[in-house]
């Protein structure tokens, strides 16, 4: 069964920093792109960035570009987004999903962890 | 970056109508579609991925259509579990991005 597990979420200050962590089991986490997505207090989902199977590749929405580091550890079965210069918007609940083999779209998604920028 | 746009935000229905959600691309993807189910508290599910492929376990009742700009989720015969809000994705170019949301209600 594939399962993906978040942790790392809290209370952060505005310009301070957090590491998500995303523990894979159930495939072969080495072989699938993978990605954050987070979405904000009643909001919409937003596309945050993902990472290429051997960690060479990475993209992010220009909102995080520069502040935000997807890595992966594969030998560990884990995805991280390191996150720096924290700010207010950046408050929300983020998700670790899997990028599909089948075709375009995650198709496993993590439970969330919540991630909260206030002073 | 591609916009999504899905419109209407909300919509209200019966047990066994058919519902259509459209959702619009600012610019051609092809097929490169996705479109998930997200209930209250809960993460997001897969439904369908390259416009019209049914995820593995999803109910017949729901099927995906369109491609280039214009795409539809219907569901066939709305049940009570469908209350949800239905996100598009699209894959065609980096960032990733998901339309805003269209919130089912059933009535």
């Amino acid at each position: 069964e594939v399962q993906l597990v978040e942790s790392g979420g809290g209370l952060v200050q505005p310009g301070g920093s957090l590491r998500l962590s995303c523990a894979a089991s159930g495939f072969t986490f080495s072989t699938y792109w993978m990605s954050w997505v987070r979405q904000a207090p009643g909001k919409g989902l937003e596309w945050v960035a993902n990472i290429k199977q051997d960690g060479n590749e990475k993209y992010y929405v220009d909102s995080v570009k520069g502040r935000f580091t997807i890595s992966r550890d594969n030998a560990n079965n884990s995805l991280y987004l390191q996150m720096d210069s924290l700010r207010a918007e950046d408050t929300a609940v983020y998700y670790c999903a899997r990028d599909s083999w089948a075709g375009n779209a995650l198709d496993y998604w993590g439970q969330g962890t919540l991630v909260t920028v206030s002073s | 970056a591609i916009q999504l746009t899905q419109s209407p935000s909300s919509l209200s229905a019966s047990v066994g109508d058919r519902v259509t959600i459209p959702c619009r691309a600012s610019q051609g993807i092809s097929s490169a579609l996705a479109w998930y189910q997200q209930k209250p508290g809960k993460a997001p599910k897969l439904l369908i991925y390259d416009a019209s492929s049914l995820a593995s376990g999803v109910p017949s009742r729901f099927s995906g259509s369109g491609s280039g700009t214009d795409f539809t989720l219907a569901i066939s015969s709305l049940q009570p579990e469908d209350l949800a809000t239905y996100y598009c994705q699209q894959f065609n170019g980096f960032p990733f991005t998901f339309g805003p949301g269209t919130k089912v209600d059933v009535k």
